[in-house]
């Protein structure tokens, strides 16, 4: 098993949708969570962290699920702007390396 | 440019020459890591520093794959006796080391091994 899964994609949607995407995790210790996003034959940039608690920022929102090992990204109101390969990643502890999901491809439509 | 700098963007080569690639950090960040990155996949952690110490290695990383910093600013990626299946984007990032901050990622080297 990976140690961090994400739907496989291409999620095709048109402007304005919501979309959502999932990832779990294997390491039931891991101890920090984020999203980066990735433009085609760009570099990896931060999109956000995720708490416990849940956050949201604009029309992004994610949630953490340490039960269940599950980690989501939504989008409200979907730009063309948003499409891009959105990649799940966990950190397993404390200061330790980031391990990245396969990434969710995002094609969002007029 | 204070950003993360790769050289070089692009790196071809014949199978079993040796290669190497030269990472330079956000000239603050104490952390330097290498992943590696092939076409719909996730990037794949290979191995990290904290200044000059080299703090893990992949387990998937074969002998023929060497990382240095040595003197904790600059790194380089050697691959020795390049196979095919090297081809790949080679990316380098940094952060501060403070804890769980965010990685900044160079824009990568990308490496066709004929």
């Amino acid at each position: 098993r990976k140690e961090v899964e994400q739907d496989p994609g291409p999620f095709n949607v048109p402007e304005g949708a919501t979309v959502a995407f999932n990832c779990t995790y294997s390491n039931s210790a891991s101890q920090s969570f984020f999203w980066y996003r990735q433009d085609c034959r760009k570099e990896p940039k931060l999109l956000m962290s995720v708490y416990s608690s849940g956050n949201e920022d604009g029309r992004f929102t994610a949630q953490l699920n340490r039960a269940s090992q599950y980690i989501s990204l939504l989008i409200r109101d979907s730009k063309l702007s948003d499409s891009a390969t959105y990649l799940c990643v966990v950190r397993a502890r404390q200061g330790g390396k980031l391990i990245f999901g396969q990434g969710t491809e995002l094609s969002v439509k007029p | 440019d204070t950003g993360v700098s790769q050289n070089p963007r692009h790196k071809i080569t014949k199978r079993g020459q040796n290669v190497t690639f030269r990472c330079d950090p956000i000239s603050e960040h104490n952390r330097l890591y290498w992943y590696r990155q092939t076409l719909g996949q996730g990037p794949e952690f290979l191995t990290y520093f904290q200044n000059e110490a080299q703090l893990e290695k992949s387990r998937l990383l074969s002998d023929r794959f060497s990382a240095e910093r040595p003197k904790g600013s600059f790194s380089t990626l050697e691959i020795q006796r390049t196979e095919q299946g090297d081809s790949a984007m080679y990316l380098c990032a940094s952060s501060l080391g403070t804890g769980d901050e965010k990685l900044f990622f160079g824009s990568g080297t990308q490496l066709s091994v004929l």
